[in-house]
């Protein structure tokens, strides 16, 4: 069975700091996805990355960044200069090869940033 | 592209009464996934579909029924809704890829309070 856990439940950051919420996993297979959605405060939820277990290549798109480490089964994501827009829910998820695309959540991080 | 729709946004029911939640999507995926949402709970799938007239069970199935008649559709009912059914339910399509590498996309949620 697969598990996604978000240790963090809230964080709380002044803008323009630097914020890592952290995604640890659990699975035995050797092929998965990692995936990281947003969820504002008006309710949906944003697909922000897709990345495979074999590609442990960190990846940055603007002030996101992504650093995928298979040693600790972690995923982690990291906002820099964080504004009050990135104030949202973040979810990380796990899929694996023949469950039919479904997806494993964790629970959640509430991110705040303040003004 | 609308995306993936859903309709109603919210509802109000009482204990006992009878609803379907709908959702559409215009992507020509093949999957689509019926999940709630509930504080501190992340996203649980409930049913989903790997293509037109195929449905399975999620992880809490228990109180809802589905059906998927065709391609673009998918249907969620409460025959007999309850309190503990209150929630925001999100419907999500994907192309349904092989090898865990799909992704999904979700609609904007369906808010609903059984009193």
């Amino acid at each position: 069975a697969q598990k996604v856990t978000q240790a963090q439940t809230e964080i709380s950051v002044v803008e323009k700091e630097d914020v890592t919420l952290d995604c640890v996993y659990e699975t035995r297979d050797t092929t998965y996805y990692l995936f990281w959605y947003k969820q504002p405060p008006s309710g949906e939820l944003v697909f922000l990355i897709r990345r495979n277990s074999f590609d442990e290549q960190n990846e940055i798109s603007g002030r996101y960044s992504w650093n995928f480490q298979k040693s600790t089964s972690s995923f982690n994501f990291t906002i820099t200069a964080s504004q009050v827009v990135d104030s949202a829910v973040y979810f990380c998820a796990l899929s694996v090869t023949g469950a039919n695309s479904k997806l494993t959540f964790g629970k959640g991080i509430t991110l705040s940033v303040r003004p | 592209n609308a995306g993936v729709t859903q309709t109603p946004k919210f509802r109000v029911l009482k204990t006992g009464q009878s609803m379907t939640l709908l959702c559409a999507q215009d992507m020509n995926h093949e999957y689509m996934y019926w999940y709630r949402q509930d504080p501190g709970m992340g996203l649980r799938l409930i049913h989903y579909s790997v293509g037109e007239g195929t449905t399975a069970k999620g992880e809490v199935p228990d109180g809802y029924n589905v059906s998927r008649l065709k391609k673009q559709n998918f249907l969620l009912g409460l025959e007999s809704a309850a309190p503990s059914q209150t929630s925001v339910y999100f419907c999500a399509s994907s192309a349904g890829l092989a090898g865990g590498r799909d992704t999904q996309y979700f609609g904007p949620g369906t808010r609903l309070t059984v009193l």
